[in-house]
């Protein structure tokens, strides 16, 4: 069973516009999430995190927003440039029990960014 | 530091064969993941490894697929014998616990090809 859901494959944006992806969870004891980048032929690299503690953390263009009533998360990043065209995974995690420092992925989502 | 080195970058075998897959991590990391990446489940943790030790191969799917640490710079994922199911790229990843949470810092991965 998926425990961490990215649910569109793939998102199409035009340059300079927002992109909004989009990831559900299934897991209570998850209290830390993150959202990693990943170009062709490369592996993922880490890009934004936040703790169940917050509901908002903000690097530069990218934000995540956390909405734990909801088990819900996303990554809005603005404005989007050509250059944010990768695949973005969601990843959850719970620092509890025999799950310290494991990572649950999700399918990842496809982010197509239009000059 | 080079980061997360694996080799081979690419490997195409025949259905029945042995495959094995490298991995050194980045020095000082005392955690190491080995995960598949497929189009249907994304990013899938195969099994992961704290000073060396085992501690979840839960995601191993068949008995077919082995993992070790000999040492704390070094790892391997082997499977034989290995089927056309089985083609992937394989990903591995280290990090550290000096925190309760840890970004995991992955290889450029190795595309299998299973014929």
């Amino acid at each position: 069973d998926q425990q961490v859901k990215q649910n569109s494959p793939s998102l199409s944006v035009q340059e300079g516009r927002i992109s909004i992806l989009n990831c559900d969870y299934t897991n209570s004891m998850f209290d830390y999430f993150l959202w990693y980048k990943k170009y062709p032929a490369e592996g993922p690299t880490f890009l934004i995190s936040i703790s169940s503690i917050k509901d908002k953390n903000e690097d530069g263009r990218f934000t995540v927003f956390l909405n734990k009533s909801a088990k819900h998360l996303s990554l809005h990043i603005v404005p989007s440039q050509p250059g944010d065209s990768a695949v973005y995974f969601c990843a959850a995690q719970s620092a509890g029990g025999t799950s310290y420092g494991k990572l649950t992925f999700g399918q990842g989502t496809i982010l197509t960014v239009h000059p | 530091d080079a980061g997360v080195i694996q080799s081979p970058r690419h490997e195409v075998t025949e259905m029945g064969q042995e495959v094995t897959l490298r991995c050194k991590p980045i020095s000082g990391h005392d955690y190491l993941f080995w995960y598949r990446q497929t189009m249907m489940r994304g990013l899938e943790l195969l099994i992961y490894f704290n000073n060396n030790v085992p501690i979840d191969d839960s995601g191993m799917p068949e008995d077919r697929f082995s993992a070790k640490m000999p040492n704390a710079s070094f790892s391997t994922l082997k499977i034989q014998p290995s089927e056309p199911r089985d083609s992937a790229v394989y990903f591995c990843a280290s990090t550290t616990t000096r925190d309760a949470y840890n970004e995991q810092f992955f290889g450029p991965g190795t595309r299998l090809t299973v014929l």
